[in-house]
């Protein structure tokens, strides 16, 4: 299994600025996802960022929004720029690390409110 | 990428057994079918996974037809602790990367 760690866990940020989520995995992955998550509602994939290369953007998802950083195979960050209201959700890293064929694992979220 | 669809919430009382359907009528042929369990305030966590006919493991059963274009996730005896949002993924394993989509998911309230 894989545990992975984000920081912050929440944060409340104004109009207009830009926060970094790292994650954190304890072991070495190829592929790390970020999803995002917005209040009752279900998981999206924002991007796939594999290390080495420029992260791959779901459709509706632009870098200059959400800049990815893969500097190794543990580490990663998503900034979310510019933000605005609509931008409040839960920030989910994942991992496809496990034995079993395709078993994602997940990080607690980072939960950002935007005022 | 094959669309889900599961009903949006059930209840149930403690110590039944719990069938959640998902309808996956897309689904390719390389498609895996995985359950994830998520709690408030977590990230999901990987339930089952299959590919045909029925899997069992500790925690549940996943019944799956001949034809895949469903499947059921069997929780045995819940309890109050398994309420939760649990997710119908079907996805392509390639070399170890799966590429998902979350559907809506089915919140299921446990009552005592």
């Amino acid at each position: 299994s894989a545990v992975i760690s984000q920081k912050p866990s929440r944060d409340i940020c104004q109009r207009g600025t830009s926060l970094t989520i790292q994650c954190q995995v304890d072991s070495q992955v190829t592929m790390m996802f970020w999803y995002r998550q917005q209040p009752g509602q279900s998981l999206t994939l924002i991007a796939t960022a594999n290390q080495g290369s420029e992260a791959t953007y779901e459709s509706g998802f632009v870098i200059d929004k959400f800049p990815i950083s893969r500097p190794n195979l543990t580490f990663s960050t998503l900034t979310v720029s510019n933000m605005s209201p609509e931008d409040s959700s839960i920030y989910l890293c994942s991992v496809d690390g496990g034995v079993r064929t395709g078993e994602l694992f997940f990080g607690e979220g980072s939960r950002l409110t935007v005022l | 990428l094959a669309k889900t669809t599961q009903p949006i919430s059930m209840d149930s009382y403690e110590g039944q057994e719990v069938n959640i359907t998902c309808s996956h009528n897309n689904i390719a042929t390389n498609d895996y079918i995985t359950w994830y369990q998520q709690f408030p305030s977590q990230g999901p966590r990987f339930i089952i996974q299959g590919y045909k006919t029925k899997v069992t493991n500790e925690v549940a059963s996943l019944f799956i037809p001949a034809d895949r274009k469903s499947s059921t996730l069997s929780l045995p005896r819940v309890s109050l602790s398994d309420t939760a949002v649990y997710y119908c993924l079907v996805g392509v394993n390639s070399g170890g990367y799966q590429k998902v989509t979350f559907g809506t998911g089915t919140k299921l309230q446990v009552i005592p």
